[in-house]
């Protein structure tokens, strides 16, 4: 079974751009989760939504926003990057939003310049 | 969230066990105690998870202090893939339809021969 898939793996943009990044959860799971880890540092929380609707947000501004679709698939937009918005963007699917066990993907990289 | 207190670092020779000891002196009745790892290059994998009794499986056991202000993650037998950062996390029992993981920064284990 294909575990939790991200795209692109790594991303170089340019101060001021916007970037979009895209996970499909394991298959069967309906919530997808959000974390930003920068180096040296444990993820930190973004988003998470649970069938298709928005279940909770972390202490982000409002550049970073998301959005999940109905084949369960989630997009992280982020406009007018910044270079501290440089870090690994991870995504996490379970089966429900409460469920005990998240599975990670192994993230997408971004740099900004 | 309630926060939970871990060495930066241990070390451990391969083929003996690992005790990883993690503090949450602040912690409520209904906060379960997980433990997840993140080995190099990848997303963090769940290992375990426990409220007031010991558990084990096939990865991990985790002792749970009376008190349950503490913890210990036990890998019973340390391999060089063991070799990651482990994450304590204290997390809400009734999170219904949503939930999040509140990482720290862990402590990361190197496994030498």
């Amino acid at each position: 079974d294909a575990g939790v898939t991200q795209s692109p793996t790594h991303l170089i943009k340019t101060r001021g751009q916007h970037v979009t990044l895209r996970c499909s959860p394991i298959s069967g799971h309906k919530s997808v989760s959000w974390y930003q880890q920068v180096l040296g540092q444990g993820p930190q929380f973004i988003f998470q939504y649970y069938e298709k609707e928005e279940r909770g947000r972390g202490n982000f501004p409002d550049r970073f926003s998301a959005r999940q679709f109905p084949n369960y698939s989630s997009e992280l937009n982020v406009n007018a990057l910044l270079l501290g918005d440089s870090a690994l963007y991870l995504c996490a699917s379970s089966l429900t939003g409460g469920s005990v066990e998240a599975f990670f993907g192994q993230g997408t990289r971004l740099t900004v310049v | 969230d309630a926060k939970t207190t871990q060495p930066n670092s241990m070390e451990s020779n391969e083929e003996e066990p690992v005790h990883l000891p993690c503090n949450h002196s602040t912690i409520s009745g209904t906060d379960y105690i997980h433990w997840y790892r993140q080995l190099p290059s990848q997303g963090p994998e769940y290992v375990i998870h426990g409220l007031t009794s010991n558990v084990n499986n096939r990865m991990a056991s985790l002792a749970i202090a009376e008190d349950r202000k503490s913890s210990t993650l036990i890998l019973h037998r340390a391999t060089l893939r063991d070799a990651a950062v482990y994450y304590c996390i204290l997390r809400g029992r009734n999170t219904g339809t949503a939930s999040k993981l509140t990482f720290g920064t862990g402590t990361r284990l190197q496994v030498t021969l």
